[in-house]
């Protein structure tokens, strides 16, 4: 069966500070890979999709950035945190395009003092 | 771009009473559509999908949602509401390579 793993599960950090969030699925191959942002009073936003090692596609113009370095680990990245980057951070996958579904990791909590 | 609206951030209801959450879509009629829930300090799961092959269609934990073209909505309901029911629901549609959730519904039951 398919796992998906985020870590860590919660991070406290200072602003201007770097950060480095990591995904990996088990189970599959060539999964669609999402980060999303959920933050408070602010529903759900993805942040980044990924189609396969190296594509990446950016929705939201932002200091973050993501990686995929290998077919199921997704990276969520940032070189100076800010105190709005502060919320939970949700990685999924799924099996194809945005009809098929999304399964979702645990999330990290992030805060930025 | 499609979009879907969800009526009311917060809804409560009492333990055994219906519970209706309400998810409207944009005017062009989406061929999929879906409802996931997320129970405190979770990530998402799905808890049913429309795909278009049946209007009315049900889910997990005694959920179910029913399509209707002429009032564009998708709304969520379930009999007799229980504790654990308690989390909050989001709806959501596809369109190109993603997904695009509504605002979400946080269900309060009480007893």
């Amino acid at each position: 069966s398919q796992t998906i793993h985020q870590w860590p599960a919660t991070l406290v950090q200072p602003v201007g500070s770097p950060l480095s969030l990591e995904c990996t699925v088990e189970g599959t191959s060539n999964p669609n890979l999402y980060w999303y942002r959920q933050a408070a009073g602010r529903g759900l936003q993805l942040l980044f999709y990924s189609v396969g090692i190296g594509q990446i596609s950016s929705e939201v113009p932002q200091n973050l950035s993501a990686s995929r370095p290998q077919d199921r680990q997704f990276i969520l990245s940032s070189k100076k945190l800010l105190l709005s980057d502060s919320g939970f951070y949700l990685c999924a996958w799924s099996t194809g395009g945005a009809v098929e579904t999304q399964y979702f990791g645990p999330g990290t909590r992030l805060l930025v003092l | 771009a499609q979009s879907v609206t969800q009526l009311g951030s917060h809804v409560s209801v009492s333990e055994g009473a219906l519970v209706l959450l309400r998810c409207n879509y944009s005017s062009s009629v989406p061929p999929y559509l879906f409802w996931y829930v997320q129970y405190p300090n979770q990530g998402l799961q799905l808890l049913l999908k429309y795909t278009s092959a049946a209007t009315l269609v049900k889910g997990i934990n005694g959920f179910e949602a029913e399509f209707k073209k002429s009032e564009t909505s998708f709304h969520l309901t379930k009999p007799s509401a229980h504790m654990s029911d308690a989390a909050e629901y989001f709806c959501a549609v596809p369109g190109g390579n993603k997904l695009t959730f509504g605002t979400g519904t946080q269900l309060k039951v009480e007893l």
